[in-house]
C-alpha cells in the first residue's frame, strides 16, 4: 500500500506564482524526499529532509516537515515554465532497509 | 559517468513471451532497485537488492525474478508476460545506508504486453 497521499493531485500556475504540494504518511519515517519526474523521464532527487528536520531550503524549494501530522509540503517559489514535472514525496520508514516508499505525485503546470 | 542506465527502452510483448529488463549502474553503489509506474499508482518496488549477492521481494514481486549479477547489474526478468505488466519499468541505485537512500534513476522502460 501506498505510504505517502499527496495533494493537490493536479496544480496549474502562472509563471512567477509559487507553488506548494503536499504529503501526507501514515508510519514513523527516517527520511522524507522530494522527487521531481518530467515527462517521459525517470526520477531526479530534489531534497532530503530527515525526520528531526523541522524545514529546508534548497535554491527556490523549501520543505517543512511536521512529524506530529505525519505531513510534509513542498514550496517552489518563483516558478518557471520549466518547473512543469509531476512531484512525489517518498518516505523512508524508520524500521526499514532502506526502501522508499513514494507517493502518488503531483503534477504541476506552469503556464508561460 | 552515465549513471543508472537502462535497456531496451522501449518493448512490446505478446501474453506468455519473457523477456528481461538490463539495469547497470557505474556510481559504485551498493544498493540497487526496480520500480514500476502505472497511471495513478505513483511507483511501486517489485524487488531490490540491498548489495551484492542478496535480493528481496517488494510491494509488487509476483510475476517477476530478478538477478544481481555483481554489483553494477541488476536485471529483472519476466517469466511469462501478461497484459497486468503493461508499465513503465525503472531501475534506481543507492549508496546505501538506512538513514539516507537517496534513489538514482534510470530512463525507464516502457513495456506494453499484448
Amino acid at each position: 500500500s501506498q505510504q505517502g497521499e499527496e495533494d493537490p493531485q493536479a496544480l496549474s500556475i502562472q509563471e512567477g506564482e509559487n507553488a506548494t504540494m503536499n504529503c501526507s504518511y501514515k508510519t514513523s519515517i527516517n527520511n522524507l524526499q522530494w522527487y521531481r519526474q518530467n515527462s517521459g523521464r525517470g526520477l531526479v532527487h530534489l531534497i532530503l529532509i530527515r525526520s528531526n528536520e523541522r524545514e529546508k531550503h534548497s535554491g527556490r524549494l523549501r520543505v517543512t516537515l511536521d512529524t506530529s501530522k505525519k505531513s510534509s509540503s513542498l514550496l517552489i517559489t518563483a516558478s518557471r515554465a520549466a518547473d512543469t514535472a509531476s512531484y512525489f514525496c517518498a518516505t523512508l520508514r524508520s524500521s526499514n532497509t532502506g526502501k522508499l516508499i513514494f507517493g502518488q505525485g503531483t503534477t504541476l503546470q506552469v503556464k508561460p | 559517468n552515465a549513471g543508472v542506465t537502462q535497456t531496451p527502452k522501449f518493448q512490446v510483448l505478446k501474453t506468455g513471451q519473457s523477456m528481461t529488463l538490463q539495469c547497470a549502474q557505474d556510481m559504485n553503489h551498493n544498493s540497487m532497485y526496480w520500480y514500476r509506474q502505472d497511471p495513478g499508482m505513483g511507483l511501486r518496488l517489485i524487488y531490490y537488492s540491498a548489495s551484492e549477492g542478496t535480493t528481496d521481494k517488494g510491494e509488487v514481486p509476483n510475476g517477476y525474478n530478478v538477478s544481481r549479477l555483481n554489483k553494477r547489474e541488476f536485471s529483472l526478468r519476466l517469466e511469462s508476460a501478461a497484459p497486468s505488466q503493461t508499465s513503465v519499468y525503472f531501475c534506481a541505485s543507492s549508496a546505501s545506508g538506512v538513514t539516507l537512500n537517496e534513489q538514482f534513476f534510470g530512463p525507464g522502460t516502457r513495456l506494453t504486453v499484448l
